[in-house]
């Protein structure tokens, strides 16, 4: 089985600060890929920046970094120097490898909004 | 490449009546997916595909069907629509070495 879970409905930050959303999963599957997607008002997905779980090093993406705990199952997106352009929805996924493999599960999101 | 292209775009339907969701990609992309995404909420995985002739039920497959008779086509099948399946619908797809999933661009659903 797999889960994701994304505690934060809704979260604020302004301008050109940092901002970290969470993200926690549960698989039984031992090779895993976790994702972030963006999702404007306009629909679409929008990949952002991609984990594997045995990746010894965070992920990072121009302003987006994965802060990855694999004994904490925690893999949190921090986005740096936030603009308003980020506001929209941001859903973590996963992917399995093994078990559950091609298996894809995704969070709730969470709603993320920019003050100028 | 158009990448995944899905039709209609959007759809108004009758309590009762069927239609079939069409999913195309031309990335010869092994792994396909079908969700659904409810106002406000996440994506729930329908059903998905590893290969030609290979599906798999995801989380909310009651009420769906799907086949996979070729790589580039993953057709959904609602039969005997309901209003609970009112929603937007996205397929997607990946390859064996890709990370991301490519989205298209989704077909919004109403069922009245």
């Amino acid at each position: 089985a797999q889960k994701i879970t994304q505690t934060q409905p809704g979260m604020f930050v302004q301008e050109k600060e940092a901002v970290t959303l969470d993200c926690t999963y549960d698989t039984s599957d031992p090779s895993y890929g976790l994702f972030w997607y963006k999702q404007p008002s306009s629909g679409e997905m929008i990949f952002l920046i991609y984990q594997g779980s045995y990746d010894q090093q965070n992920a990072t993406e121009g302003r987006y970094s994965l802060n990855f705990q694999k004994a904490r199952k925690s893999a949190n997106l921090v986005i740096s120097a936030s603009q308003l352009g980020d506001s929209a929805m941001y859903f973590c996924a996963m992917r399995g490898y093994n078990t559950n493999a091609g298996k894809s599960t995704f969070g709730d999101g969470t709603t993320l909004t920019v003050k100028p | 490449n158009a990448g995944v292209t899905q039709t209609p775009k959007f759809r108004i339907l009758k309590i009762g009546q069927s239609m079939t969701l069409q999913c195309t990609q031309d990335m010869n992309h092994n792994y396909m997916y079908w969700y659904r995404q409810d106002p406000g909420m996440g994506l729930k995985l329908i059903y998905y595909s590893v290969g030609a002739g290979i599906t798999d039920k995801g989380e909310v497959p009651n009420g769906y069907n799907v086949s996979r008779s070729t790589t580039e086509d993953f057709p959904l099948r609602l039969e005997l629509a309901a209003p609970s399946q009112t929603s937007v619908y996205f397929c997607a797809s990946t390859g064996t070495q890709d990370y991301e999933q490519y989205f298209g661009p989704g077909t919004r659903l109403t069922v009245t």
